[in-house]
């Protein structure tokens, strides 16, 4: 079965500077997709990068960016440059890529950013 | 205007009670999605949707049900409400074609059962 594993519950980063979320999934699929997810306290859920399976390259969005290393099933989050905005649960999510297109979630890691 | 809304927003209801929360979408999507967010658990699939006539359970469909009225609307209700049931609802959206693979998350329902 598919599974996505966030191994830290909880971050804290200060402004302007760099943090990592981590992620590692499961999966027998060669041709999948990778999400980064924020929810900020409004409880919305608001796509932050994909990463294709099939892409070497790692997914940029402004001062976010991923380090995908399929290989070892990981999918980190990098946020540069961080902002009192970006205090959010972030979540992990694999799309199968297949017919259904059904996301599993990772349980999520609370990002505080400190002035 | 948001391209996935949900209603309503906030609902408590009792315990043994009917209730219905709805979703609907302007994206032009076909494929609807419900999921159930618990606090440590993420986000669970419930039941999703690929068209008016298709209707699939997701992970955890015991004690639910789903209605797609049509291409752009797609109802969650909950037949005999538990405490177990109170949790955050969302519902989301996905194209057929393009890019059917990244979701679109409505702004989610606050569901308590007493």
């Amino acid at each position: 079965a598919q599974t996505v594993t966030q191994s830290q519950p909880e971050m804290s980063v200060q402004e302007a500077e760099t943090v990592t979320l981590s992620c590692t999934y499961d999966t027998s699929e060669s041709d999948y997709y990778l999400f980064w997810y924020k929810q900020p306290p409004s409880r919305q859920m608001i796509l932050v990068i994909r990463q294709e399976a099939y892409k070497q390259q790692n997914a940029t969005e402004n001062r976010f960016s991923v380090n995908f290393q399929k290989a070892a099933k990981s999918f980190s989050l990098k946020i540069s440059d961080s902002q009192l905005g970006d205090a959010a649960m972030y979540f992990c999510a694999h799309g199968d890529g297949g017919a259904t297109n059904k996301l599993i979630f990772g349980t999520g890691t609370l990002l505080a950013v400190q002035p | 205007d948001a391209d996935v809304t949900q209603t309503p927003r906030n609902r408590i209801t009792k315990t043994g009670k009917r209730i219905m929360l709805e979703c609907s979408q302007t994206k032009g999507h076909d494929r609807m999605y419900w999921y159930r967010q618990d606090p440590g658990l993420g986000l669970r699939l419930i039941y999703y949707s690929f068209d008016v006539k298709d209707i699939n359970k997701g992970e955890i469909s015991d004690g639910y049900s789903v209605s797609r009225q049509a291409q752009a609307k797609f109802s969650l209700s909950l037949e005999s409400a538990i405490p177990n049931q109170t949790a955050l609802y969302f519902c989301a959206t996905s194209a057929a074609s393009g890019r059917p693979y990244e979701q679109y998350f409505g702004p989610g329902t606050r569901l308590t059962v007493t």
